[in-house]
């Protein structure tokens, strides 16, 4: 199974609303990624977390809390979110995180969630 | 922080043709990532290269470590091709993306 699955695919939602991205992977990957990809641009990082301890944010607004209950799963919690934040979501994962004897990992991606804030 | 470089930005040929697509990146790296992105699609990855040359098929990847270039050649081109092919570069802290290639095949 090299799969990273999104859940949901697409996901509307108001700006009062709370709502949960999921990403799952069963590869035993250690290091798991959020990126915010906005229209016709590369995907931006947002979240990296390895051994489901939080490494990296990217000044990323509270409105958006990132959790890894396991180390199959990530999630993303949204919250108050602005009109701004419609993009799509993506997940990855890698085997480890960082550099050193772990660099030459291949990183996998999911198929993303679609977001846009009403 | 590596600046991800590629080209063309956009680039639309006839079905059948060679394509090209350039990458350069101005920080030695140990490995480099092609993507593939169809419109409102995820991602997915064609090649993972840390040196040489890769194939898979119709595709091509090759890598110059010591002058930070890599290629992605797509022989006899199909219009289900048509995609975003982005470079991305392997960091301690993940992917430093390029601005992707916006490729169009016409029948």
């Amino acid at each position: 199974d090299t799969e990273v699955t999104q859940t949901p695919k697409h996901l509307v939602m108001g700006m009062t609303n709370k709502k949960s991205l999921k990403c799952e992977q069963h590869m035993g990957h250690r290091a798991m990624y959020w990126y915010k990809q906005k229209a016709k641009k590369p995907p931006e990082l947002m979240f990296v977390y390895s051994y489901e301890k939080l490494s990296i944010n990217e000044s990323v607004p509270s409105r958006f809390s990132p959790e890894c209950p396991n180390s199959s799963l990530l999630n993303l919690h949204l919250h108050a979110l602005q009109p701004e934040d419609s993009a799509l979501y993506l997940c990855a994962s890698r085997r480890f995180f960082g550099g050193g004897a772990h660099r030459d990992t291949e990183a996998f991606f999911g198929q993303g969630t679609r977001l846009t804030v009403v | 922080k590596n600046e991800v470089e590629q080209s063309p930005q956009n680039l639309t040929a006839q079905e059948g043709e060679f394509i090209t697509i350039n990458c350069s990146y101005s920080v030695g790296i140990s490995a480099l990532h092609w993507l593939q992105q169809h419109p409102g699609g995820g991602i997915v990855s064609l090649f993972m290269l840390s040196s040489g040359k890769k194939k898979h098929g119709r595709l091509i990847a090759t890598i110059n470590i010591q002058e930070k270039h890599s290629s992605l050649h797509i022989t006899a081109s199909h219009p289900r091709d048509s995609a975003v092919y982005i470079c991305a570069v392997m960091g301690a802290d993940g992917l430093t993306f390029g601005k992707g290639t916006h490729l169009i095949i016409q029948p």
